[in-house]
């Protein structure tokens, strides 16, 4: 079956620092990739998505390459700040359902 | 538009004791799904409805119930609640949007607590 897995954490950085969590998928045909965000206290939101090889999804500030030939959908943002703080999943789906990594724990340190 | 919504927002059950989690949404999606929410494992779908009267299983289903009377909603069921089903539950509503993908909205989420 289709499954992800991504970068255990926790992750701590400071403000302005570099931030990549990485997030490989197995699944059938050609998935389409998402990472969500959940806020402290929140419910989630989607960060961005990309739906076929090659494909640059985008959204303040972060990045994701959907690569099909690794496999892969590594989020990265240049420059975190405090208000980054938050669990990340990355995410497939090949139909009306999504399948979740264990998701990454992010704070970020003034 | 409401979108998602849940209900409640937080609960604490007694072991054995029965609840029903409500979900609806106002969006007419075809598709809606349970997910349930532990730390270290995301977020893994319990059950899912195509439309109103078809339900199924999805990854870890024991010990709840769904039905899909309307569209609109989505109630799932604990019929004896365990501390094991302590946790964040999400519901969300899915849609087509064109060549083979879909699109999501998610409830705000029900905290529940077994003791």
């Amino acid at each position: 079956g289709d499954s992800v897995t991504q970068m255990e954490g926790p992750v701590t950085l400071s403000e302005e620092a570099f931030l990549t969590i990485n997030c490989t998928y197995t699944a059938t045909g050609y998935p389409s990739l998402f990472w969500y965000v959940q806020y402290p206290g929140e419910g989630l939101q989607l960060l961005l998505k990309a739906t076929k090889a090659d494909d640059k999804g985008s959204n303040k500030g972060f990045e994701a390459t959907y690569r099909k030939e690794t496999t892969s959908f590594h989020l990265e943002k240049g420059s975190v700040q405090v208000s980054d703080s938050a669990v990340y999943f990355c995410a497939l789906s090949n139909d009306y359902k999504l399948s979740f990594g264990a998701g990454t724990t992010v704070t970020v340190r003034a | 538009n409401a979108g998602v919504t849940q209900t409640p927002k937080f609960q604490v059950l007694k072991t054995g004791q029965s609840m029903t989690l409500q979900c609806a949404q106002d969006m007419n999606h075809e598709y809606m799904s349970w997910y349930r929410q532990d730390p270290g494992m995301g977020l893994r779908l319990i059950h899912y409805s195509v439309g109103a009267g078809i339900t199924d299983q999805g990854e870890v289903p024991n010990g709840y119930n769904v039905s899909r009377s309307t569209t609109e909603d989505f109630p799932l069921r604990l019929l004896s609640a365990a501390p094991s089903q302590t946790s964040v539950y999400f519901c969300a509503s899915s849609y087509p949007t064109g060549q083979g993908n879909y699109g999501y909205t998610f409830g705000s989420g029900t905290r529940l607590t077994v003791v």
